[in-house]
Parts: structure tokens; C-alpha cells; sequence
């Protein structure tokens, strides 16, 4: 069964500072990995995705994300962040093999950007 | 041109109601999926179709039933509803790709209230 988790319900970040918001996932063999942001009252938008390749992912809005395989992590980063960045952040994990391409997504990360 | 498009927004209704929920895509792909977002904003996937044929089904109450009439449609319709079907309801859709990560973009939702 694959898994993700996100560790922290809230992250909050002063505008200008650099993001981070976690993830870490569990599935059998490579995973295929996912950024969505969802703004208030809105569908998942996506940010990013890693398939295979350079472990940056580079992704919308100045979003990046590190893939390390030995930490099973997906972390999602932002050198400096907008007030407007603030929303609410979901990673999302789906296996190499089987089960069509069903995604199973963690509990979401509030990020909340002030001034 | 919304690429993924729901219909109602909104949905209240009575207890033992039966309603249903639509979903319209125009980017050419062949495959759907319904999400429901509960209270806490977990999201998790309940069906996809590709092409017309039911490809994912979770556990689901049968009161769910899917209906594809083409691959750019894909309704929801819910009967004998419950108190704990409130929720948020997502469609999305993808690329069927040969078993490939295709990045699944999701439309705005349609929040469904039983009272």
C-alpha cells in the first residue's frame, strides 16, 4: 500500500523568507511524486512532479522540490515566500506498477505567509 | 474555457435524497476521477474511468454510482443520501499514458451539504 505523509499541519513563514513544507512517502519500488496547492474555496492546482532523473524538481510559481530516495522525502521549497503563497499544500504519492493512476495524497500542510 | 468544469457548485439537500453531481472536461483527455474532501480536508480518490470503462473503484457505498456517457464526461450520482456524505466533491481528469505519472488537473469542486 503506498502512503504519504505530511507532518506538519501548519507551517508559518515571515514573506521573503525561504519555505519549506514536508513530505515523506512510503511505497513499493519508484515512486512517482506530487505538489498541489488548493487556495481557499478552489480545486488542487498543480505545482510539480518528480518521475525519474535530477532528484530538483523545479515546478509553478517558483515552487522546487527535493526528491531524496534514502529519507523517502518529497519536501517542497520556495527560496522566498509571498503573502499570496499562503494556501493550503498537499503532496501526493503514486506507485511505479499497477492500481491505474491513482494517487494517494497526504493530510495537507496551511501555509501561511505574513508580513 | 475552463479545462475541468463541475456542476453544481453547491448542493443542499434532505436525508434520503437522491442527487447527482456533473463533470466536464475539454482537454482531450481519456480519463476521469471523482474525490471526495471530507470535514478535515482529506482527499481521497473514489473512482476513475478511462475511456468509459471503471478502472479504480475504492471502497465505496454502492449508493455511489459513476456514469461515463464519453470520455469527457463523468457524473456522480448519489443515492439515499446521508449526513455523512457532506463534503467536497472533486472530478479530475488525465492523460491515459501507458502507466506513466500523468498529472491529474481537478476541477473546482462542488461542496455537498445533507442536512
Amino acid at each position: 500500500a503506498q502512503s504519504v505523509a505530511q507532518p506538519e499541519d501548519q507551517v508559518n513563514v515571515a514573506e521573503g523568507n525561504p519555505l519549506t513544507v514536508k513530505c515523506t512517502y512510503s511505497v513499493s519500488g519508484n515512486p512517482y511524486l506530487f505538489w498541489y496547492v488548493q487556495y481557499p474555496n478552489r480545486g488542487l492546482q498543480f505545482l510539480l512532479k518528480y518521475i525519474t532523473g535530477d532528484n530538483l524538481v523545479k515546478g509553478s510559481y517558483g515552487f522546487e522540490a527535493e526528491f531524496n530516495k534514502s529519507q523517502t522525502s518529497f519536501h517542497l521549497k520556495k527560496p522566498s515566500a509571498l503573502v499570496s503563497d499562503s494556501a493550503l499544500y498537499f503532496c501526493a504519492v503514486r506507485g511505479y506498477t499497477g492500481g491505474g493512476n491513482k494517487l494517494t495524497f497526504g493530510t495537507g500542510t496551511q501555509l501561511k505567509v505574513e508580513l | 474555457d475552463t479545462a475541468v468544469s463541475q456542476t453544481p457548485k453547491y448542493l443542499v439537500t434532505q436525508m434520503g435524497n437522491d442527487k447527482s453531481i456533473k463533470c466536464e472536461q475539454n482537454l482531450g483527455h481519456d480519463t476521469m476521477y471523482w474525490y471526495k474532501q471530507d470535514s478535515k480536508k482529506f482527499l481521497k480518490i473514489m473512482f476513475s474511468y478511462n475511456n468509459k470503462e471503471l478502472i479504480i473503484n475504492e471502497t465505496v457505498p454502492n449508493r455511489f454510482s459513476p456514469k461515463s456517457p464519453d470520455k469527457a464526461h463523468l457524473n456522480l450520482h448519489i443515492n439515499s443520501l446521508e449526513l455523512g456524505d457532506s463534503a467536497v466533491y472533486f472530478c479530475a481528469s488525465s492523460e491515459a499514458g501507458t502507466g506513466g505519472p500523468e498529472t491529474q488537473y481537478f476541477g473546482p469542486g462542488t461542496r455537498l451539504t445533507v442536512l
